[in-house]
């Protein structure tokens, strides 16, 4: 069955720290996977997206990599901040590019000063 | 200021009414989606929207229908066929095609009892 899996359980880190948070999928060929933020009770934001024939993709302290074979997107907040605390949402396009995306449950991610 | 309302931000009913979710974008974007979340759960598509007069179901749309008469307007209509409607409901937009990112809504949270 196709699904998309990210830690449930929340990521708690010292400010300053990399936060590296996890998207794994099966059974889906993305053309391309997408990375939001969400805060409580308020709709995700987008923050980054990668393509098939990216390995890496940076923004600001963001960075993002997507392995194929491995079926596997990693985010990197580096320098992190107590305003980074939100949840994180990795999406998957499944549509061949036409932007209709499945969602991850999200990881929430916890920066203590 | 460009960007996506949803209106009501809370919303209490009765089991057995319908209720209309409001959507209104305008970024000039051609594409629009309903999506509904649930605790602990990503968020699932329930229909989306490429052009003006076309909509396609997603997901989870039974129990659901939508309209798209307007570029701007994308309404959602929770019927009393949905057996669970109680959740956190987002609309979002973008360009289209292949133009990455989706922009969303503040979120409606309905609450049927």
């Amino acid at each position: 069955s196709q699904k998309i899996e990210q830690n449930s359980e929340a990521l708690n880190i010292q400010e300053g720290k990399t936060a590296t948070l996890t998207c794994n999928y099966t059974n889906y060929s993305p053309a391309y996977l997408q990375w939001y933020r969400q805060d409580p009770g308020r709709g995700p934001v987008f923050l980054l997206l990668i393509r098939e024939n990216e390995k890496e993709k940076r923004k600001e302290r963001l960075k993002v990599t997507f392995d194929t074979t491995l079926k596997q997107s990693l985010f990197h907040i580096t320098a992190s901040q107590p305003a980074d605390s939100a949840t994180y949402l990795c999406a998957l396009d499944v549509a061949g590019g036409y932007n209709k995306l499945i969602f991850g449950a999200g990881t929430r991610l916890a920066v203590h000063p | 200021d460009g960007g996506i309302t949803q209106s009501p931000k809370y919303l209490f009913r009765k089991e057995g009414q319908n209720v209309t979710l409001s959507c209104e974008q305008n970024l000039n974007h051609d594409a629009m989606y309903w999506y509904r979340q649930d605790p602990g759960q990503g968020l699932r598509l329930i229909y989306y929207s490429q052009i003006v007069n076309d909509f396609q179901k997603g997901d989870i749309a039974e129990g659901y229908s939508v309209s798209r008469e307007k570029k701007e307007s994308f309404p959602l209509t929770v019927t009393s066929a949905q057996k669970n409607p109680t959740a956190f409901y987002l609309c979002a937009s973008s360009i289209g095609g292949d133009a990455p990112g989706q922009y969303f809504g503040p979120g409606t949270r309905l609450t049927v009892t």
